[in-house]
């Protein structure tokens, strides 16, 4: 069985670029979370797809935004980049949307 | 508002002593689900162990127990025998039905196991 995984592992970008980035779910799972982990703190939802549909969305702002496959492979998209966004992105993979998520290795998104 | 309270910024256990890592919550809902994470340097958020607000029993995992109080909206971790392999970050989470399936997460206890 295939854990999460998440592709690129690093990124750095320019302020004002966009940015996407990409997650495998575990196999057997239907439903893709986002997190935006700033340093030093915990994880924040961003969003949450089921069955290609967003299910749910956190306090940010439409610039982030998702897509999720017939495979239930999911993207992160980021527009407008700011230096704020620079964090940790994680994916999260989950059965159904209540279960327990289990989480890729993350992105390390550096914004300068 | 529904926020997780973890008090303790950082602590420190001896090889295979006992440490317990505290998690408050706050929320108006009575089904909710709740998580202990533990991210090592590798960042790789890694599940510890559930809770289903609705039983009464108290989760284990092997050396890793949860003490549940749903009235004080309290759920510590306890780690028995401590090893130097859970040297990490633990973060508590909870999540509910009616939350826009958001789980929300703790700012984080960072634990190190000294030899």
């Amino acid at each position: 069985e295939t854990g999460v995984t998440q592709s690129p592992t690093h990124l750095i970008k320019t302020r004002g670029q966009q940015v996407t980035l990409r997650c495998s779910s575990q196999s057997g799972h239907n439903t893709v979370s986002w997190y935006q982990q700033a340093l030093g703190q915990g994880p924040q939802f961003i969003f949450q797809y089921y069955r290609e549909e967003e299910n749910g969305r956190g306090n940010f702002p439409p610039r982030f935004s998702g897509l999720q496959f017939p495979n239930y492979s999911s993207e992160l998209n980021v527009n407008a980049l700011e230096l704020d966004d620079s964090a940790l992105y994680l994916c999260a993979s989950s059965q159904k949307k209540l279960e327990t998520q289990y989480f890729g290795p993350g992105t390390r998104l550096l914004v300068l | 508002a529904q926020t997780v309270t973890q008090s303790q910024p950082e602590m420190s256990v001896q090889e295979a002593e006992t440490v317990t890592l505290s998690c408050t919550y706050d929320t108006s809902e009575n089904n909710y689900y709740l998580f202990w994470y533990k991210q090592p340097p590798s960042r790789q958020m890694i599940l510890v162990i559930r809770q289903e607000a609705y039983k009464q029993q108290n989760a284990t995992e092997n050396r890793f127990s949860v003490n549940f109080q749903k009235a004080a909206k309290s759920f510590s971790l306890k780690i028995s025998d401590s090893q130097l392999g859970d040297t990490a970050m633990y973060f508590c989470a909870f999540m509910t039905q009616n939350n826009n399936n958001d789980m929300r997460f703790g700012a984080g206890t960072r634990l190190t196991v000294k030899p």
